[in-house]
């Protein structure tokens, strides 16, 4: 079965530290997979996104991602946080086929300490 | 360009009563998503029009929920009768035919409490 697992439901980093959000995929053909944002009051908003191209993705406010398939994860990454960057993060996966829609993970509150 | 834009970004009703929920895609997006967030869960698929027809609305959690697309632009969902468990945010998205990457737009979605 299709699926996207989110580890943590919330990290904490100190501002200015990297920020690591996880995400594992499983999927039964190659996927594609994004990363979205919802800021507080706001909508879904996306970060960055891998279709088979590169397998290092750069999105937008300095996040990028790396997509291995030998460890099927779709970690994401920002040098260093700012505190802007406070906001829930969701990983989603779109497989085709099958069920039409992105299969999203529970998403990851991302929390910045001064 | 305007976005997707989601209407109303609240609602608050009881047990029973009828919520609709409206949905304007980006123009000349054919494709529209309904995806639904129950608090403390993930965000789960509902169903997807291209214009007009339901592609595929297995989501749908059972037939209190009627969604349509009136002539391929805007579109609804209600809940009649609306049950507690309903509560959640109801998201809409949408998406261009060019290209098959998976990419949607998102709204910045719908609140439903229901008490």
């Amino acid at each position: 079965a299709q699926s996207v697992t989110q580890l943590g439901s919330h990290v904490s980093v100190s501002e200015g530290a990297l920020v690591l959000l996880r995400c594992n995929y499983s999927s039964s053909v190659p996927p594609y997979l994004f990363w979205y944002v919802q800021y507080p009051n706001q909508g879904l908003q996306l970060l960055l996104k891998y279709t088979s191209a590169a397998t290092l993705v750069k999105g937008i406010n300095g996040f990028e991602a790396e997509f291995k398939k030998s460890e099927t994860s779709f970690h994401l990454t920002k040098p260093s946080a700012h505190m802007s960057d406070a906001a829930e993060y969701f990983c989603a996966m779109y497989s085709g086929g099958g069920a039409d829609g992105l299969t999203f993970g529970k998403g990851t509150h991302l929390i910045i300490q001064p | 360009e305007a976005g997707v834009t989601q209407f109303p970004s609240h609602s608050v009703i009881e047990k029973g009563q009828t919520v609709t929920l409206r949905c304007d895609p980006i123009s000349g997006h054919d494709n529209l998503y309904w995806y639904r967030r129950v608090m403390g869960k993930e965000i789960k698929f509902l169903l997807h029009f291209v214009k007009e027809s339901k592609q595929d609305e297995s989501g749908m959690p059972n037939n209190r929920f009627l969604a349509e697309r009136t002539g391929g632009t805007y579109s609804t969902l209600k809940v009649q009768p609306a049950e507690l468990e309903d509560s959640g945010v109801y998201f809409c998205a949408s998406k261009g035919i060019q290209g098959n990457t998976g990419e949607l737009f998102f709204g910045e979605g719908s609140r439903l409490t229901v008490l």
